[in-house]
Formats: structure tokens, C-alpha cells, sequence
């Protein structure tokens, strides 16, 4: 039962470099989310996708895209890294409303960039 | 918007010690509540949630939270805090129905329990 799985587990760009940050989940989840994890703010969300085939922003999407290739993958591209894109990204699926009850976000186990 | 606060940075107590983070939440409808817990260098894992019913909710490892709804509050208690207790935790609300259910979280409470 692997759940959420992100890859890589960590990397290091160089500023202006382009990187894209895997994740899928085995939960059969309609949503799916990206987040940043930064000393002292918590965890900010980038970009969600509420259902496949759709994407929405959020808290700090400035920087990031993201494609929702299946209903099982959601990845977030960074096209030209910056050091301020240091952070820890954390993926997280969950079930929506038309799934049924909502339960929780289930989260990978992150991957540590660093931009230099 | 629903927004979330966190009380306190940083926690620092003795083994045996009790346990009360504080978490406030600002959104006037229904939400759905939860606390997560983060070990170190290890990812989120829920600790407890809370949808309906009874406003006091018990997780794993002897955590609990209580949810009181004039205060807008979901503060997380543990009676007494073991040196493995020793993490970040982080409260977290999403807003109940709409198309999504995404989570916004606090900045987090980082635990240190001294043995």
C-alpha cells in the first residue's frame, strides 16, 4: 500500500535551471495538491487539482506549473528555479465530494530542493 | 478566505509534563478540523480530525482536541508528553462542501520534550 509517492527525494538546481517534481497516488483520490514547507510558515499551498482535468492556483503559485496527467499523477514543474524556490515540497491527495465522505490528506514524503 | 492560527512557535516541556497547543481557525461556516503531526525529517501524518458529533475528538497516541465552536477553536491536548512526542504540529481546516476540499494550515508548533 504505497499511498502518495514523490520523486525525487531530494535535489539540487542551479538558478535557471528547470525541474519537474513527480507524484502519484494508488487511493483512487479525485484531488490532489502541492504544497511548500518553509521554517516558520508552515505549509502554503501551490497549486491543487480538485478533479482530473482540472487545476487551480494557490496560496503561492508564482513560478511553479502543474499538469494533472491522470487521475493516479500530478506533477509541479519549476521552470526556471530561483533561490527563493529553496524548500521542502510536500504532494498530498484526498477524496472530494463526489467520492463521499471526505476523510483526510494523505502526504507523501516530500522532496528537499535546493536552488543555488 | 479560512485562515488558521497557531499560538505558540515553540514548545518546550519535561517528560510527564501535560500538553496544550493552541489552534484558532477564522471561517464562519462549517469546517472540517484536523492536527497533524511531522517527525523529524519524516512527512505529515494526522493525528486526529474532526467532522461532526462529539466536539471532543481522541487520536493516536493518547493526543485529543477539543472543538468549541463560539470560540473558533481546536486546541490538542495530551495528559502527559513522552520524549518520542518530540515534533512539529501543525492544525488545519478546510471549509465544508464547495467543489474542493483543500487544506489551509497554521505555521505550526514545534514540540520539544526534554527526557
Amino acid at each position: 500500500n504505497a499511498g502518495v509517492t514523490q520523486t525525487p527525494k531530494f535535489q539540487v538546481l542551479k538558478t535557471g535551471q528547470s525541474m519537474t517534481l513527480q507524484c502519484a497516488q494508488d487511493m483512487n483520490h479525485n484531488s490532489m495538491y502541492w504544497y511548500r514547507q518553509d521554517p516558520g510558515m508552515g505549509l502554503r499551498l501551490i497549486y491543487y487539482s480538485a478533479s482530473e482535468g482540472t487545476t487551480d492556483k494557490g496560496e503561492v503559485p508564482n513560478g511553479y506549473n502543474v499538469s494533472r496527467l491522470n487521475k493516479r499523477e500530478f506533477s509541479l514543474r519549476l521552470e526556471s528555479a530561483a533561490p527563493s524556490q529553496t524548500s521542502v515540497y510536500f504532494c498530498a491527495s484526498s477524496n472530494s465530494p463526489g467520492q463521499g465522505l471526505y476523510t483526510e490528506a494523505f502526504f507523501g514524503q516530500g522532496t528537499r530542493l535546493t536552488v543555488v | 478566505a479560512q485562515s488558521v492560527s497557531q499560538h505558540n512557535h515553540h514548545v518546550i516541556l519535561s517528560e510527564a509534563a501535560s500538553l496544550e497547543l493552541g489552534c484558532n481557525y477564522s471561517y464562519g461556516g462549517t469546517v472540517n478540523l484536523f492536527w497533524y503531526v511531522q517527525y523529524p525529517g519524516q512527512h505529515l501524518q494526522l493525528l486526529l480530525k474532526y467532522f461532526s458529533g462529539d466536539p471532543l475528538v481522541k487520536g493516536i497516541k493518547g493526543f485529543e482536541a477539543e472543538f468549541i465552536k463560539s470560540k473558533f477553536s481546536f486546541n490538542l491536548r495530551k495528559p502527559s508528553v513522552q520524549w518520542s512526542d518530540t515534533a512539529e504540529y501543525f492544525c488545519a481546516v478546510n471549509a465544508h462542501g464547495g467543489s474542493n476540499y483543500k487544506l489551509t494550515f497554521g505555521k505550526g508548533t514545534l514540540l520539544t520534550v526534554n527526557p
